[in-house]
């Protein structure tokens, strides 16, 4: 299994709801990450899991929750979001060798709409 | 810090022509770099990566890229174009602490 799976593909959601993304990967990866991917631009970096520890947030609002509650499994959680949260959510997973990055794993994103 | 500049935000190439997009970084060490080609609405999907030896690194769906690190370039190129190429194309750099950084992206487009 060489697949990074994100659910759902698409979410529509109004500013006072709470809803989760979910990102599961079953290669013994160590590292999985969240990126934010607005229409036309690259994606940036929020967060970063090492060994499900918290390694990097990019100073991310706390209205984006990120958790991590097993080596497997990538969560966002989502509450009173914006407008201009409206954006594609891709999560990628690596082993973690050395200090540097190696070949990521993207999945295909959940697309969020904000109302 | 890291950066990654492609200056090329588009790109019309004609089927069966040849292709080079830029792609410069800055890095205070050796870089790990990356090609990622992005479809609309879809997640990333890995060309190719230079971590170390050969500078001329060959990825998936013909496409190669070489790096000169006396340019600060990874430049990544296609003898003969596709339709099926057009799509996004994203140059990163990766470094400590498990970071990749993206450039802003080039559209490319294939005229038949």
């Amino acid at each position: 299994d060489t697949e990074v799976t994100q659910t759902p593909k698409h979410l529509v959601m109004g500013m006072t709801n709470k809803k989760s993304l979910k990102c599961e990967q079953h290669m013994g990866h160590r590292a999985m990450y969240w990126y934010k991917q607005k229409a036309k631009k690259p994606p940036e970096l929020m967060f970063v899991y090492s060994y499900e520890k918290l390694s990097i947030n990019e100073s991310v609002p706390s209205r984006f929750s990120p958790e991590c509650p097993n080596s497997s499994l990538l969560n966002l959680h989502l509450h009173a979001l914006q407008p201009e949260d409206s954006a594609l959510y891709l999560c990628a997973s690596t082993q973690v060798q050395g200090q540097g990055v190696e070949k990521l794993f993207f999945g295909s994103g959940t697309q969020l709409s904000v109302l | 810090a890291q950066s990654v500049t492609q200056p090329d935000i588009h790109i019309t190439v004609s089927e069966g022509a040849s292709l080079e997009l830029r792609c410069n970084y800055s890095y205070g060490a050796t870089p790990y770099l990356f090609w990622y080609v992005q479809s609309p609405g879809q997640g990333l999907q890995l060309l190719l990566k230079y971590f170390s030896g050969d500078t001329l690194v060959q990825g998936i769906k013909g496409f190669e890229a070489e790096f000169k690190r006396s340019q600060s370039s990874f430049n990544l190129r296609k003898p003969s174009v596709h339709w099926s190429d057009a799509a996004e194309y994203f140059c990163a750099v990766g470094g400590y602490g498990n970071k990749l950084v993206f450039g802003a992206g080039t559209i490319l487009r294939v005229k038949s």
